[in-house]
């Protein structure tokens, strides 16, 4: 079955230093992978996407994800880190089961600290 | 907007006591998803449904239970409480429209069993 594995459970950035957060996932190329982010006292909310075909995807508030099929990586990046972008984010892959294969398995997640 | 809401933010309950975790959703999804969040764990699915009555096991299954009697709403039962199922719990729902449509969570609701 498909997993992913996020490679540093916190990371710490100065505000407008650049923001790397790792995602590896395991096997076979999967045909969508996920990033979502979680605000402090807040549910997910999806922050991008990737279908296959475009390598480079962009989302929400200035992130954007790579995938690199020769790495297994879907690593997430933002050029310029924001306070506001402090938060946990979690990549996620399906896992080929449920009615529409729509279930997800999730990484361990990443706590994003912004530094002043 | 849509909006998935959890019944209770906080809750405190015994061990041994039954405890129920209500979701409710506003998008007339077909399917609900019920997860535990614990640090360096990740989500780890419970249970899910794709339609009313039905539902089947996520990955930790033991020691809950599911009900699903209308579209919009479904219950996470813990029978008997035990500490170790002190976590937080996320509800989440999704289209069926096409394959990996996005979920969307409620705020999660962080249950303490002393």
């Amino acid at each position: 079955a498909q997993s992913v594995t996020q490679l540093g459970s916190h990371v710490s950035v100065s505000e407008g230093a650049l923001v790397l957060l790792r995602c590896n996932y395991s096997s076979s190329v999967p045909p969508y992978l996920f990033w979502y982010v979680q605000y402090p006292n807040q549910g997910l909310q999806l922050l991008l996407k990737y279908t296959t075909g475009a390598t480079l995807v962009k989302g929400i508030n200035g992130f954007e994800a790579e995938f690199k099929k020769s790495e297994t990586s879907f690593h997430l990046t933002k050029p310029s880190a924001h306070m506001s972008d402090a938060a946990e984010y979690f990549c996620a892959v399906p896992n080929g089961r449920g009615n529409a294969g729509n279930m997800l398995t999730f990484g361990g997640g990443t706590r994003l600290m912004v530094k002043p | 907007d849509v909006k998935v809401t959890q019944s209770s933010r906080y809750l405190v309950k015994r061990t041994g006591e039954k405890v129920f975790l209500e979701c409710v959703q506003d998008m007339d999804h077909e399917n609900m998803f019920w997860y535990r969040q614990d640090p360096g764990l990740g989500l780890r699915l419970i249970y899910f449904s794709y339609d009313v009555k039905m539902k089947e096991k996520g990955d930790i299954p033991e020691g809950y239970s599911v009900s699903r009697e209308k579209k919009e709403r479904f219950s996470l039962i813990l029978e008997s409480a035990s500490t170790n199922q002190t976590s937080m719990y996320l509800c989440a729902s999704s289209s069926s429209g096409g394959s990996n449509e996005k979920l969307f969570f409620g705020s999660g609701t962080q249950l303490s069993v002393l």
